[in-house]
């Protein structure tokens, strides 16, 4: 069974700070692994998608790494600003089954 | 283009009432999910439809049913509400289930079963 664990629950940095957040997942056969964004009380919204053959995906200001091998990816987000302040979630897509980590709960303060 | 709608948006509900939350999507996809939130955890995809006239469970589908008669509508229904049903509800949908395809998430609907 899918496990996906997100690394850490909270994060709290000043704005303009360089951050990280990590996903791990336990089963390495993946289709592709997504990064999504979701504001208190709003759906979710997805940031960046990684098919399994690849190994990052950027946008704007976000970057995205995946690691098959060890079951790990990481989302970079650079020159943070309060406007980034939401919860991360990752999620890996295998089959019809999409598995969700937790979320990290980001705050960007001004 | 509206994309993923939910109805309704809020309900409370007493233990054993029955009730059908809509989902609706006029992004011609093919796919659509029925995935569940609770505090500290993430998405858990309840029941889940490949195209019209086809349903399949996911992770958590005890106590909840599910219909999709027209291809933009993906219906999830409770038929005796329990507390531990209480929970955020998110309808999502996609092109397909391939390595390129996101979903697309509607606004949630959040559900209180006394």
């Amino acid at each position: 069974k899918q496990e996906v664990t997100q690394i850490p629950a909270a994060l709290s940095v000043p704005e303009g700070e360089n951050l990280v957040l990590n996903c791990s997942f336990t089963d390495s056969a993946i289709y592709n692994l997504q990064w999504f964004r979701q504001d208190p009380g709003k759906g979710l919204t997805s940031l960046l998608l990684i098919q399994s053959s690849q190994r990052e995906q950027t946008s704007g200001r976000l970057n995205a790494s995946l690691d098959k091998s060890s079951g790990r990816s990481t989302l970079y987000i650079a020159a943070s600003q309060p406007g980034d302040s939401a919860t991360y979630l990752c999620a890996v897509l295998r089959g019809d089954d999409m598995r969700f980590g937790a979320g990290t709960r980001l705050t960007v303060k001004p | 283009n509206a994309g993923v709608t939910q109805t309704p948006k809020f309900r409370v509900l007493k233990t054993g009432q029955s009730m059908t939350l809509l989902c609706a999507q006029d992004m011609n996809h093919e796919y659509m999910y029925w995935y569940r939130q609770d505090p500290g955890m993430g998405l858990r995809l309840i029941h889940y439809s490949v195209g019209e006239g086809t349903t399949a469970k996911g992770e958590v589908p005890d106590g909840y049913n599910v219909s999709r008669l027209k291809k933009q509508n993906f219906l999830l229904g409770l038929e005796s509400a329990a507390p531990s049903q209480t929970s955020v509800y998110f309808c999502a949908s996609s092109y397909s289930s391939g390595d390129t395809d996101t979903q697309y998430f509607g606004p949630g609907t959040r559900l209180t079963v006394l």
